[in-house]
């Protein structure tokens, strides 16, 4: 198995633009989680899906972010506009009902400059 | 709401030196699971408590779950150069799917 999979691996951007990060889940995995982590703020749960439907979206920052999961297979997490403190490094996470723990994808290094 | 805390923030050992690690809820778990991150990677599942006063052991690592369900500990024995990285704890509520992560402690072992 590949493991998750993350996309891009390391992104810079300028302030303004649109992001967007790209994950597989691991296949046969039905919850899907998407985690920033900073020096200061630690690993924040952002939203998570089951069932490829949003459970708990309270962790996302603001309207700027928003995720989609259209399929068992894949999940994209958007910042529209990007700003300055929202570089940090995005992770990716699946599980499944039968095993519990999460499985992290590499994650996705965003520099908003 | 939720709250995972583990102390030490962080901690530096000489090689073969012992650890340990703690992690305390505000509310009772169902079960609590540790990760490790090691740096510039992600965190990687490590093992999953479910029982009270549950006690695992992984080679050097041992694993306790408290009575109360709302603490638990990661203690290594006789620390190498390869345990360096980041610990953390992830707590879960009864009925819930996701994970409230801890703060972390990150170890440094100086050989």
């Amino acid at each position: 198995d590949a493991g998750v999979i993350q996309s891009p691996r390391h992104e810079v951007t300028e302030m303004g633009q649109e992001v967007t990060l790209r994950c597989k889940p691991i296949s046969g995995h039905n919850s899907l989680f998407w985690y920033r982590q900073t020096m200061m703020r630690g690993l924040e749960l952002l939203i998570y899906f089951n069932n490829n439907v949003p459970i708990d979206d309270s962790g996302m920052p603001e309207d700027r972010f928003s995720a989609k999961m259209p399929n068992a297979s894949f999940s994209t997490l958007k910042i529209q506009p990007s700003e300055p403190r929202d570089s940090a490094v995005y992770f990716c996470a699946s599980s499944s009902d039968r095993e519990l723990s999460q499985f992290f994808g590499p994650g996705t290094r965003l520099t908003v400059l | 709401g939720q709250q995972v805390m583990q102390i030490p923030q962080y901690q530096h050992v000489q090689e073969g030196e012992d650890f340990t690690t703690y992690c305390n809820s505000s509310t009772t778990l169902s079960n609590i699971q540790w990760y490790k991150q090691r740096p510039g990677g992600h965190p990687v599942f490590l093992i999953q408590l479910v029982k009270s006063g549950e006690v695992k052991k992984q080679k050097r690592l041992t694993f306790q779950f408290g009575e109360a369900k709302k603490n638990s500990s990661l203690h290594i024995t006789a620390t190498q150069t390869t345990d360096v990285g980041t610990y953390f704890c992830a707590g879960r509520q009864t009925g819930a799917n996701n994970l409230f992560f801890g703060t972390g402690t990150r170890l440094t072992v100086i050989p």
